[in-house]
């Protein structure tokens, strides 16, 4: 079985950073990966990480470390069309996403 | 560069009725994969297809749910006798070999 946790909720302002934690228990661990989900859409991926360390991708960056068994998501110069949920998935095998429940992110003026 | 294409976006129908969904995967993608999404949760793994071959169902996965991708390009979900605990937002999913899986917009099901 697989138990992937992440915060349900988060607030920040516009032009902060905000950092989403998630720390997850699997059988097997092929990769962690992070998604956008706006409200009735699909899921857009993010980054992903198969190694320690940290992926930049412009304002989005992702740290992993699997010895812990954790992850973050780190948002920078937050813009109002972050406003999302976030989604974090381990894939265990070759090809299965197992996923926590989802962080929402609200940005506020 | 088209996405991952699912129809219908929406579906009501009442209880007991048959309903099939299709997803229309990214061209060049050989592997295609169903989740499932229910309100406050992350997406749920279904089945997946490598091809036509399907080589997994998740034990979510009832007799009443089949899937399908005949000639390795679109796949359908067809679920029987629906129930109300069948409500929810199908996703489809494709990626080429283990490359990070995209998603369609999904179809939304709700049983009357």
């Amino acid at each position: 079985g697989q138990n992937i946790d992440q915060p349900t909720e988060m607030t920040a302002t516009e032009g902060a950073i905000v950092q989403i934690n998630c720390t997850y228990q699997t059988s097997g661990f092929n990769g962690l990966f992070w998604y956008q989900q706006h409200a009735g859409e699909a899921p857009t991926f993010l980054s992903y990480n198969v190694l320690d360390g940290l992926e930049e991708k412009g304002r989005f960056s992702s740290f992993l470390s699997r010895s812990k068994g954790y992850s973050y998501l780190l948002l920078k110069e937050l813009q109002m069309k972050d406003s999302a949920s976030y989604l974090c998935a381990v894939r265990e095998d070759d090809y299965k996403l197992s996923f926590g429940a989802g962080t929402t992110v609200t940005v506020r003026a | 560069d088209t996405g991952v294409s699912q129809n219908p976006r929406h579906k009501i129908t009442k209880r007991g009725q048959n309903v099939t969904f299709r997803c229309d995967p990214i061209s060049e993608h050989n592997r295609l994969y169903w989740y499932r999404q229910t309100l406050g949760q992350g997406p749920e793994f279904l089945t997946y297809f490598q091809n036509e071959a399907q080589l997994e169902k998740s034990r979510l996965l009832s007799d009443r749910f089949s899937a399908e991708r005949p000639k390795g390009s679109f796949s359908t979900l067809e679920i029987q006798r629906t129930e109300q605990g069948d409500s929810a937002m199908y996703l489809c999913a494709s990626s080429y070999e283990n490359q990070p899986q995209h998603f369609g917009d999904g179809t939304r099901l709700s049983i009357l």
